[in-house]
């Protein structure tokens, strides 16, 4: 069945350093994969998709690419900030009938002054 | 704003007793889902509803069921809960026909089953 691995946490980064959090997938088809974002005590949040190989998503300064080859969609950003601090989830959903969200474990990111 | 609502929030229950989670969403998206969270486990798919009329199990369903009110509401029992069902619960809404499957989140029910 499908499944996302993603690096497993947490993450201390000081703030203006650069992130990437890491996220492989196994799917059968084309799937399209999602990053989530969960603020303390939110639920989560959209941050950025790619529907179709080599797709590049972006959103509030992060970025990631849809790599087939590797099965990867990585997650980036060039200068973090405290407020970024929060937990990533990489995601995909399945290309049946049921659209069914596959979730990673989650990245809990850090970022301190 | 449209949103995705769930009641209660927090809840602390005994082994053994029924609990209802409520949720409800005013975004008129006709595909709601009910996840759960643990730590290390990301989130698991409990069950999911296309319309009023189609339930459909996820992965994790023994031990929980669900009712579809109407479009708007989608409620998750615990017929007679027990302490692993302790964990964050999410219900999250889709309209079919847009975009590639993005979930709207609601902000969670954290249950504690003593």
């Amino acid at each position: 069945g499908d499944s996302v691995t993603q690096m497993e946490g947490p993450v201390t980064l000081s703030e203006e350093a650069f992130l990437t959090i890491n996220c492989t997938y196994t799917a059968t088809g084309y799937p399209s994969l999602f990053w989530y974002v969960q603020y303390p005590g939110e639920g989560l949040q959209l941050l950025l998709k790619a529907t179709k190989a080599d797709d590049k998503g972006s959103n509030k300064g992060f970025e990631a690419t849809y790599r087939k080859e590797t099965t990867s969609f990585h997650l980036e950003k060039g200068s973090v900030q405290v407020s970024d601090s929060a937990v990533y989830f990489c995601a995909l959903s399945d290309t049946g009938g049921g659209n069914k969200l596959t979730f990673g474990t989650g990245t809990q990111l850090k970022v301190e002054l | 704003d449209a949103d995705v609502t769930q009641t209660p929030r927090n809840r602390i229950t005994k082994t053994g007793k029924r609990i209802m989670l409520e949720c409800s969403q005013t975004k008129g998206h006709d595909r709601m889902y009910w996840y759960r969270q643990d730590p290390g486990l990301g989130l698991r798919l409990i069950y999911y509803s296309f319309d009023v009329k189609d339930i459909n199990k996820g992965e994790i369903s023994d031990g929980y069921s669900v009712s579809r009110q109407a479009q708007a509401k989608f409620s998750l029992s615990l017929e007679s809960a027990i302490p692993n069902q302790t964990a964050l619960y999410f219900c999250a809404t889709r309209k079919t026909g847009t975009g590639h499957n993005e979930q709207f989140f609601g902000p969670g029910t954290r249950l504690t089953v003593l």
